[in-house]
């Protein structure tokens, strides 16, 4: 069975810090690693790492994958109070047969404060 | 363009009745996956629609169902409600049945009394 473990559950920063978010996995045939953004009900997609990709970056969050050592974080420089959200992990397997399923982790609630 | 969009946002039942919960996919998408979501939990997978067939399926008893319609729009029917069923029902649409990148709804808030 597929798992996602994510740490810390809940974490609370000034503006202006930096964070590290973990998320260490279990997968057969890994296909893809996913973060996504809840800040209220919907969760919005941040970033996809797959083996040919295992680095992005988009403004002031980042996300790296380490295939062999099973985990990828997510960072988030320069925090503003609009990061506040819960920030969710999710793996894709490949499947033999049609169709596609993510295992998501519990998600790290990050509360930036002014 | 209009992303996931689902109905209702918020919905009161009681022990032992019936739910259904619909789901609109986000333009040019093909695929709905049905996501359980209990407080201070992630998203658990319930089922995934490809083609109006049931694609894939996650450890849920049979009371959930659903379905597909030609126009890819989707609902999730839940029979014989238990407390254990309050949680935020997500919906999530996607471009073909393999594509992992999902465009999740704003969900249903579903509170069993």
């Amino acid at each position: 069975e597929d798992k996602v473990v994510q740490s810390p559950l809940s974490l609370v920063v000034h503006e202006g810090d930096t964070v590290t978010l973990n998320c260490s996995y279990e997968v057969t045939n890994f296909r893809s690693l996913l973060w996504y953004k809840q800040e209220k009900k919907a969760p919005t997609f941040l970033f996809m790492l797959t083996s040919s990709g295992i680095e992005k970056k988009s403004g002031r969050l980042s996300s790296i994958l380490d295939k062999k050592e099973l985990f990828s974080i997510l960072n988030i420089t320069a925090t503003q109070t609009g990061d506040s959200a819960i920030y969710l992990c999710a793996v894709a397997p490949i499947r033999e047969t049609s169709g596609s399923r993510l295992t998501f982790g519990e998600g790290t609630q990050l509360t930036v404060n002014p | 363009d209009a992303g996931v969009t689902q109905s209702p946002t918020h919905l009161i039942k009681t022990r032992g009745q019936q739910v259904t919960l619909r789901c609109s996919p986000k333009s040019g998408h093909d695929t709905v996956s049905w996501y359980q979501q209990a407080l201070g939990q992630g998203p658990q997978f319930i089922f995934q629609y490809y083609e109006e067939e049931e694609r894939q399926r996650g450890n849920f008893p049979d009371r959930f169902s659903g379905h597909q319609f030609p126009n890819y729009s989707s609902e999730l029917n839940v029979n014989a409600l238990l407390l254990g069923d309050s949680a935020l029902y997500l919906c999530a649409s996607s471009w073909a049945s393999s594509s992992e990148k999902l465009f999740f709804g704003s969900g249903t808030q579903l509170s069993v009394l």
